[in-house]
């Protein structure tokens, strides 16, 4: 069974400073990866995935992600905190499947606070 | 439409009560997800629908609990005797094909109050 670890439930940056959202995932082979924000009281919105390819992967508003095989992690980082970064963040896995339905399996989730 | 709709935002029922959500998704998707997010975790996988059957329904915590997809479109949840620990926000989210790839939409989710 997949899994999800998400280190920090809160992390607290200074407008400006490195964003860095930690994520660890267990599975028997190396799945697909995705990070989702969520807004208050707003469904999840996709910042980036990894499905195969390059490791590093390019995101909406500035967010990337790196896939390292070696130490089952996707952590997710942004050079420059915004004050509208501000949000739940959540890590998750799927299987690599490309003819049926595949479900995510989500992390816990951080939630990211931006001082000014 | 242009996105995932799920009415109603809010929904606050009885212990005992029956309750449906519905769940509008992309037009043209053929892939429909239902989740559970209880406060301060994680979405939780319900069920997943491929055009009208249920391909999965492995995350349905219990019988209470029953979703349809009639036309192969909307979908509605539906939660019968409903208990307190029901209360959660369900989400749901469409896919064009169901493959992980392509990522999903989520709804803004509807917010179930058992009281």
């Amino acid at each position: 069974a997949q899994s999800v670890t998400q280190l920090g439930s809160h992390v607290s940056v200074s407008e400006g400073a490195l964003v860095l959202l930690r994520c660890n995932y267990s599975s028997s082979v190396p799945p697909y990866l995705f990070w989702y924000v969520q807004y208050p009281n707003q469904g999840l919105q996709l910042l980036l995935k990894y499905t195969t390819g390059a490791t590093l992967v390019k995101g909406i508003n500035g967010f990337e992600a790196e896939f390292k095989k070696s130490e089952t992690s996707f952590h997710l980082t942004k050079p420059s905190a915004h004050m509208s970064d501000a949000a739940e963040y959540f890590c998750a896995v799927s299987d690599r499947v490309e003819t049926s339905g595949s479900r995510l399996t989500f992390g816990e989730g951080t939630q990211l606070t931006v001082n000014p | 439409g242009a996105g995932v709709s799920q009415t109603p935002s809010n929904k606050v029922t009885e212990k005992g009560k029956y309750v449906e959500l519905r769940c509008d998704p992309i037009s043209g998707h053929t892939a429909l997800y239902w989740y559970r997010q209880s406060l301060g975790q994680g979405p939780e996988f319900l069920i997943y629908f491929q055009g009208t059957g249920a391909a999965d329904d492995s995350g349905l915590p219990n019988d209470r609990f029953f979703a349809v997809r009639p036309e192969g479109s909307v979908s509605t949840l539906k939660i019968q005797r409903t208990e307190r620990g029901d209360s959660a926000v369900y989400l749901c989210a469409s896919s064009l094909k169901g493959a992980s790839s392509y990522g999903y939409t989520f709804g803004s989710g509807t917010r179930l109050t058992v009281v």
